[in-house]
């Protein structure tokens, strides 16, 4: 079974419509993060969450919103979805407990497409 | 402001050759370097990284090296291997860990036969 998992894998959606990307992750990591991928432009980070009660915007967090319902669980929501939101969506985790720091985890991406 | 440069879009490599893939920063700040590779449909995996106390890091056919003075790493895979074909993006953090990871745009490396 995958580590870090997203759903949904494939989303097409409307323009104005509110959606909701899932992450959720069964390495016991203590910090998640949400990034977006375009052609060009790597993957750049939108939300980012050290703990339960800890998050923090990033690069591109204008239009979106995050919950971290659980330590395992890290949701993004697009409130009103525009078309220059179609892009690759991918959720990470890495891990400060273990005293690890060494990489992040990504999960498979969730492909968006708005109309 | 691209913090983290990779200038080549591309590169092609015959199998057996060596792959160098290069990477270029501005931030002063960053001083923990990783590569990552991603094949279609899949996240990003991590392949290796590098403080900025070293200059050069191996992990079997993968070697990083950092020069901090040029701002400069780049990606050593020898030899290349046809397994080897994905996007490899370079990532860069200011925290002596991975976390807050800037990436570069990538660049897709296929190793011939």
């Amino acid at each position: 079974d995958a580590d870090v998992t997203q759903t949904p894998r494939n989303r097409i959606t409307k323009t104005g419509k509110r959606i909701m990307l899932e992450c959720s992750q069964t390495k016991g990591h203590d910090r998640m993060y949400w990034y977006r991928q375009d052609p060009g432009l790597g993957l750049r980070l939108i939300y980012y969450s050290f703990d339960v009660k800890d998050i923090n915007k990033g690069e591109i967090s204008d239009g979106y919103s995050v919950s971290r319902q659980a330590q395992a669980k890290f949701s993004l929501s697009l409130e009103s979805a525009i078309p220059n939101q179609t892009a690759l969506y991918f959720c990470a985790t890495s891990d400060t407990t273990s005293g690890s720091y060494n990489e992040q985890f990504f999960g498979p991406g969730t492909r968006l497409t708005v109309l | 402001d691209q913090q983290v440069k990779q200038n080549s879009p591309s590169l092609s490599v015959q199998e057996g050759r060596i792959s160098i893939l290069n990477c270029d920063y501005t931030n002063s700040m960053f001083d923990y370097f990783l590569w990552y590779k991603k094949y279609p449909a899949e996240g990003p995996t991590f392949l290796i990284s590098i403080s900025s106390i070293k200059d050069k890091n191996e992990d079997g056919r993968f070697t990083v090296f950092l020069n901090k003075s040029a701002k400069h790493l780049s990606l050593h895979i020898v030899p290349s291997q046809p397994g080897d074909s994905a996007v490899y993006f370079c990532a860069a953090s200011p925290t002596g860990t991975a976390s807050k990871l800037t990436f570069g745009t990538g660049t897709r490396l296929q190793v011939t036969l």
